[in-house]
């Protein structure tokens, strides 16, 4: 049972430099996200999508850019990259709304991101 | 605008005993969800049990248990019989009729031999 599948586990990136985290699910979930949890916090929606070719912004999009091509992946872009991206980001899936039923969100094991 | 907040950042509990995290929100949407998520030190996030805001009993799974009290908008999470692998920090979160999650800053338990 793979799940949601997030590559890489690990990355340091210098300030400006940009890269794409990549994030997989094999569960046919409809509703895709992206978190990012910033030490001793809760976890803040950077963007999520509803379907292949839907996304949208959630609390702190600002950095980034997503896009959603099939059903299984949606990558994560930074194009520039800053100190202030330093952080945990987690990609998570879940079907149909959250709130309509108790299938909870699906998480990823987590890309541990340093800006420096 | 949906607020969680969790008032306890760490709390101390013997193992055996129960311990009960406190959580209080804040939506003005009639129909929502409740959640509770574990994340050992390990980092990955733990599912553990679910509530809408329709549900007239309280949700259980196994040793967690759910104190939901809609009118004063607190979602309690209880957890018995606490074992040393209940050491992590945990997350409320709800999600309301835009479907995204918001979480609260989460609350540390350490459970002591």
């Amino acid at each position: 049972n793979a799940g949601v599948t997030q590559t890489p586990k690990f990355r340091i990136l210098k300030i400006g430099q940009s890269m794409t985290l990549q994030c997989t699910q094999d569960m046919n979930h409809n509703y895709m996200y992206w978190y990012r949890q910033d030490p001793g916090m809760g976890l803040k929606l950077i963007y999520y999508s509803v379907g292949a070719g839907i996304t949208d912004k959630g609390e702190v999009p600002n950095g980034y850019n997503v896009s959603r091509s099939t059903t299984e992946d949606f990558p994560l872009r930074l194009e520039l990259a800053a100190p202030s991206q330093t952080s945990v980001y987690f990609c998570a899936s879940s079907y149909l709304r959250s709130r309509y039923s108790n299938q909870p969100q699906h998480f990823g094991d987590g890309t541990r991101l340093s800006i420096l | 605008a949906q607020k969680i907040t969790q008032t306890q950042p760490g709390m101390f509990v013997q193992e055996k005993e129960a311990v009960t995290l406190d959580c209080t929100y804040d939506t003005s949407d009639q129909s929502y969800g409740l959640f509770w998520y574990k994340q050992p030190s390990s980092g990955e996030m733990i599912f553990l049990i679910y509530q809408g805001s329709y549900d007239e009993q309280n949700a259980t799974e196994g040793r967690y248990s759910l104190n939901f009290q809609k009118a004063r908008k607190s979602a309690n999470l209880v957890i018995s019989a606490s074992q040393l692998g209940d050491s992590a920090m945990y997350f409320c979160a709800m999600s309301g009729v835009d479907y995204k999650l918001s979480f609260g800053a989460g609350t540390t338990v350490t459970v002591r031999a």
